[in-house]
């Protein structure tokens, strides 16, 4: 089963609204990928993290590494109907196959 | 459109019966993966390919599936006298396996429904 968590499942915001979601494992994360699945797609790659404390931002993006490699969040500023989606943390093990979290599905409150 | 590419979108089958699923990878990419997604979960890790080498299989696969990439260009999946817990959304994935960024780029999936 997958060993990677992820909170919350689910996020309603009202349009505007910051929202974060957070991937934790029990074990150290070799690397960690983010993705996004909008409804009805598939996902969609939108950053890799490898280091210690690594934070990468993309426009109102931002995705952390935590300093003992077993956490990550990603964080959206001020939100859009765009957004709307399920994000999913995944471990790229050993540059292998994936092993996605449980995702958080985003929905935007106009 | 030069995407993942995976047929057919939807399959709808009886209980029983082989299905057989393809993908075609975008055509730089070395290497070839095959997920399966149920709803509300994300995607679980089937199997996957390095140029037609299939170098690792999940403990998910049960014998009823085999999935082949015989000219390390387009892939197989085939489930075999299918039950109504493979309805599920099956997806291909396909990256360049080098020392840096391992991105995978899916497909849009092909939706199994065993009826």
């Amino acid at each position: 089963g997958q060993q990677v968590m992820q909170i919350p499942q689910y996020q309603h915001v009202q349009e505007g609204e910051d929202f974060t979601t957070y991937c934790n494992s029990s074990t150290t994360l070799s690397n960690i990928q983010w993705y996004k699945q909008r409804p009805g797609g598939h996902p969609v790659f939108l950053i890799q993290l490898v280091k210690s404390g690594e934070v990468k931002k993309q426009k109102r993006l931002t995705f952390q590494f935590g300093e003992a490699k077993k956490n990550s969040s990603l964080h959206i500023t001020a939100t859009q109907t765009t957004d709307v989606g399920t994000y999913f943390c995944a471990e790229n093990f050993g540059n292998e196959k994936l092993t996605f979290g449980t995702g958080t599905r985003l929905t935007i409150i106009p | 459109d030069t995407g993942v590419s995976q047929n057919p979108r939807h399959k709808i089958t009886k209980r029983g019966q082989n299905v057989t699923f393809r993908c075609d990878p975008i055509s730089e990419h070395n290497r070839l993966y095959w997920y399966r997604q149920t709803l509300g979960q994300g995607p679980e890790f089937l199997t996957y390919f390095q140029n037609e080498a299939q170098l690792e299989k999940s403990r998910l696969l049960s014998d009823r599936f085999s999935a082949e990439r015989p000219k390390g260009s387009f892939s197989t999946l085939e489930i075999q006298r299918t039950e109504q817990g493979d309805s599920a959304m099956y997806l291909c994935a396909s990256s360049y396996r080098n020392s840096g960024n391992t991105e995978a780029f899916f497909g849009q999936g092909t939706r199994l429904t065993v009826v």
